[in-house]
């Protein structure tokens, strides 16, 4: 099974740092996503990390440690438009297929 | 790249009817698509997985006759609610990947609402 944590929301300031962060409780991991979703819309793909450590990507960022079950997103010189779902997955192997495993979200509001 | 599409966006159905929706990969071969539920504010629920010429795999308590797919190629899947009812109104959305990669790209859902 699958137990997923991430906060339920959270609020930033425009052009400041936030981190979300995510723990994991699964069996079979495979590697930890991270997909953005504004509000109506589908996700879009952010960052996939399957080895421990940080991989940067511009403004975003994501990190993990597979021996903690934990990751972290971290979004830098937050704009308006970064106001939207975090969504936290973890890809599972189930019988021999990938399966990924949302979270419930991360709903950021970035301020003035 | 990467780009996946879904038709319809919206849809409105009465009671008992059967709603189609289309899910396609527009510039890349998914072996695999995957279905999705999401109800308002929370989290999207793996509905089932079908690789292309095969029988779908679907999770714990969806109910397979009731939610019918197909993946006739490898660039199309198709997901029929039979018999909807009100409480199958909900924001369905479906992704696809190309093995070996494992990034899923997302359609932009479907809205359905059952009168």
């Amino acid at each position: 099974g699958q137990n997923i944590d991430q906060p339920t929301e959270m609020t930033a300031t425009e052009g400041a740092i936030v981190q979300i962060n995510c723990t994991y409780q699964t069996s079979g991991f495979n590697g930890l996503f991270w997909y953005q979703q504004h509000a109506g819309e589908a996700p879009t793909f952010l960052s996939y990390n399957v080895l421990d450590g940080l991989e940067e990507k511009g403004r975003f960022s994501s990190f993990l440690s597979r021996s903690k079950g934990y990751s972290y997103l971290l979004l830098k010189e937050l704009q308006m438009k970064d106001s939207a779902s975090y969504l936290c997955a973890s890809l599972e192997d189930q019988t021999g297929a990938n399966n990924l495993f949302f979270g419930t979200g991360t709903r950021l509001t970035v301020i003035p | 790249g990467a780009v996946v599409s879904q038709h319809p966006s919206r849809v409105i159905c009465k009671s008992g009817t059967s709603v189609k929706i289309e899910c396609r990969s527009l510039d890349f071969q998914a072996t695999t698509m995957f279905w999705y539920r999401q109800f308002p504010k929370q989290s999207l629920m793996l509905m089932a997985t079908s690789n292309e010429g095969s029988k779908a795999t679907y999770e714990q308590g969806v109910e397979k006759d009731k939610f019918l797919i197909n993946h006739a190629s490898l660039t199309l899947s198709t997901l029929t609610v039979t018999s909807a009812h009100p409480e199958d109104s909900s924001f369905y959305i479906c992704s696809a990947k190309e093995a070996p990669q494992e990034t899923q790209y997302f359609g932009p859902g479907t809205r359905l609402l059952v009168l």
